[in-house]
């Protein structure tokens, strides 16, 4: 697509269920990041996944969030058991990938999934 | 581990006034260093960004930065602040030939007073 596509753009939920959170990223882009943006926490790393491997997972806070990317393309989050603590913007970013080229490392952004754990 | 620090969580300016948004990097190699700026309800756009040519950056809608390695700086500046650019700028590292994952500062937030 011609830019990263994420979805819900909201989601509104009670504490303890299951969410999902889809990245659609821009078509050839083989890498793909999570972000998670709170007030007073700025923007904390989650994932990085090149192709449809995770070699960085450090940033996930803890078991309760997976995520997953298939076909090189679309990523899923999963974030279980939700807690009140996760209600965060959920932004993710896709790059051509890895290398020196000046335009390797340019993230494009998508307008993120605004989650709300009630 | 590189990190990178935004002094100034919120700065205001008059409209026609200089900008000038400070952004100090940490890192024990040279790091490739951007600018993002996020409008409301919006997800972050790439401004600029420094990936060790000329020292001295430019971005879009009239923003630059300049790389300054004694200092550990990449300060943005724009001589004529317009309403328009209200909004949330992140300065962000990341490790050459790494990941690419950004590090990012915590962000300030610009109002630009009529």
């Amino acid at each position: 697509g011609a830019g990263v596509s994420q979805s819900p753009s909201n989601k509104v939920t009670e504490k303890g269920k299951d969410v999902e959170l889809r990245c659609d990223p821009i078509s050839g882009h083989t890498a793909l990041y999570w972000y998670r943006q709170s007030l007073g926490q700025g923007l904390e790393f989650l994932i990085y996944f090149q192709g449809n491997s995770a070699p960085d997972k450090s940033g996930l806070p803890s078991d309760r969030f997976s995520a997953e990317r298939t076909g090189g393309s679309v990523s899923t989050l999963t974030i279980q058991r939700t807690q009140q603590e996760d209600s965060a913007v959920y932004l993710c970013a896709s790059s051509p990938g890895q290398g020196l080229s000046s335009g390797a490392n340019v993230l494009t952004f998508g307008a993120g999934s605004r989650l709300t754990v009630l | 581990a590189q990190s990178v620090t935004q002094l100034g969580s919120h700065v205001s300016v008059s409209e026609g006034a200089l900008v000038l948004l400070r952004c100090n990097y940490s890192s024990s190699v040279p790091p490739y260093l951007f600018w993002y700026v996020q409008y409301p309800n919006q997800g972050l756009q790439l401004l600029l960004k420094y990936t060790s040519a000329a020292t001295l950056v430019k971005g879009i809608n009239g923003f630059e930065a300049e790389f300054k390695k004694s200092e550990t700086s990449f300060h943005l500046t724009k001589p004529s602040a317009h309403m328009s650019d209200a909004a949330e700028y992140f300065c962000a590292v990341s490790k050459r030939g790494a990941t690419n994952k950004l590090i990012f500062g915590t962000g300030t937030l610009l109002a630009v007073q009529p």
